[in-house]
């Protein structure tokens, strides 16, 4: 079965503070894709990264950095020096190879205090 | 030069009624489709097309019916609207290739109202 788990309903913290959303995927398949997407108080739905499962490699983008971690099978999401501008519900999807259909988690929603 | 563009963005309406979203898109993208997300921000896949081909249709009343003309659009139609219709629609067209390949490109959404 395939399944994404973001197990933080919902995280508040102050600005400036470093923030790490989890993302824990079942599936049995060997090829896959992990997504995260952002959504803020607007209402879009914003692309942020895509990682297939051959590629580990951790990625930094400015603030954002993704931790992928194929032995816990973890996607984590970390705002370094978080902006009120980042409060949003972010969401973490899986899907298979060949296929049309994403899984998606239940989604976090990020709180930035000022 | 919006991407993937749903019409309208807000629609109230009565109880009983039929309603329509219209989407679009001029990405050149192959698949598309229709989400809906409730007031807790789950978001649950309703349809999607490939070349105006259905290829996913998860169990949605069959008062919702999608209707692909081209594979540019994808509209949906719901008939006798229920209060449970109430929710944020949204539209999403995937472009295949390497580094595209099912990245979802979404609409602004569409809210609709049941009354």
């Amino acid at each position: 079965a395939q399944k994404v788990t973001q197990a933080q309903t919902e995280i508040s913290v102050v600005e400036k503070e470093d923030v790490t959303l989890d993302c824990v995927y079942e599936t049995r398949d060997t090829t896959y894709y992990l997504f995260w997407y952002k959504q803020p108080p607007s209402g879009e739905l914003v692309f942020l990264i895509r990682r297939n499962s051959f590629d580990e490699q951790n990625e930094i983008s400015g603030r954002y950095s993704w931790n992928f971690q194929k032995s816990t099978s973890s996607f984590n999401f970390t705002i370094t020096a978080s902006q009120v501008v980042d409060s949003a519900v972010y969401f973490c999807a899986l899907l298979r190879d060949s296929n049309y259909q994403l899984i998606w988690g239940a989604g976090t929603k990020l709180i930035i205090k000022p | 030069d919006t991407a993937v563009s749903q019409t309208p963005k807000y629609l109230v309406t009565q109880m009983g009624n039929d309603k329509s979203i219209k989407c679009e898109q001029n990405l050149g993208h192959d698949t598309m489709y229709w989400y809906k997300q409730d007031s807790k921000k789950f978001l649950k896949i309703m349809f999607s097309y490939n070349n105006k081909e259905l290829i996913i249709n998860e169990t949605v009343p069959n008062r919702f019916s999608p209707k692909s003309p081209d594979k540019a659009h994808l509209n949906l139609h719901i008939n006798s609207l229920e209060l449970g219709d109430s929710a944020v629609y949204f539209c999403a067209s995937a472009g295949t290739g390497v580094s595209g390949a099912n990245v979802l490109t979404f609409g602004a959404g569409s809210r609709l109202t049941v009354l």
